[in-house]
């Protein structure tokens, strides 16, 4: 149980053009996601935490209107790079909490590879 | 402000040696652990937690932890490791329910034969 999806794994765009990334709960639901960005060789760092139903929380430093996060429902969270440079070439995970259930433990996608030319 | 420190950035152990990796907290109550492992181009598997309760904690994969709250550390350790235990492993807090996790940068682990 507590299977995360992200969807794609692997996505090659070009600069200027914007990319969605979707993460699923497949099999709980999920009131509130987080999505992290990891750079080569670094540690995960937040981006925003994304909450069902209502604007996502963006970390000092993000640029909101630069990655959309929505979450419409409780079992997916979408991530869209839009206008993607270079930079924003990265590996983006994100992890969502089981709804209902006070408990400290988040369950990771396996990652979005995405690569900006 | 919460942080985690993992001090090695790259460990080298030769295959059936014993491990530690360290892990430091900074964080003022009673901090929620965890220990990540990462395969290159993978997601995060989660390897074992501290809640409370006893202070070793035995996870998957062989791999075990103790909380030493004097210490303010979490130290991942294994008996042996396996060519196949060749991973980034990162330590994370996290400081209430709900909150995202705060990471360390992580220890990369080289297995020699």
């Amino acid at each position: 149980g507590a299977v995360v999806s992200q969807h794609p794994s692997r996505v090659i765009c070009k600069s200027g053009t914007s990319v969605k990334i979707e993460c699923r709960s497949l099999d709980f639901q999920a009131t509130t996601m987080f999505w992290y960005r990891q750079f080569p060789k670094k540690s995960l760092m937040l981006m925003a935490t994304s909450n069902e139903g209502s604007k996502a929380t963006y970390e000092q430093g993000v640029e909101k209107d630069k990655f959309l996060i929505n979450h419409a429902s409780l079992t997916l969270s979408t991530l869209t790079v839009t206008s993607a440079h270079p930079e924003d070439s990265s590996f983006y995970i994100c992890s969502a909490r089981v709804s209902g259930i006070t408990s400290y433990e988040q369950y990771f996608g396996p990652g979005t590879r995405l690569t900006v030319t | 402000a919460q942080s985690v420190t993992q001090p090695d950035i790259h460990i080298t152990v030769s295959e059936g040696a014993s491990l530690e990796l360290r892990c430091n907290y900074s964080y003022g109550a009673t901090p929620y652990l965890f220990w990540y492992v990462q395969s290159p181009g993978q997601g995060l598997q989660l390897l074992l937690k501290y809640f409370s309760g006893d202070t070793l904690v035995q996870g998957i994969k062989g791999f075990e932890a103790e909380f030493k709250r004097s210490q303010s550390s979490f130290n991942l350790r294994k008996p042996s490791v396996h060519w196949s235990d060749a991973a980034e492993y990162f330590c994370a807090v996290g400081a209430q329910a709900g909150t995202a996790l705060i990471f360390g940068k992580g220890t990369t682990l080289s297995v020699s034969s």
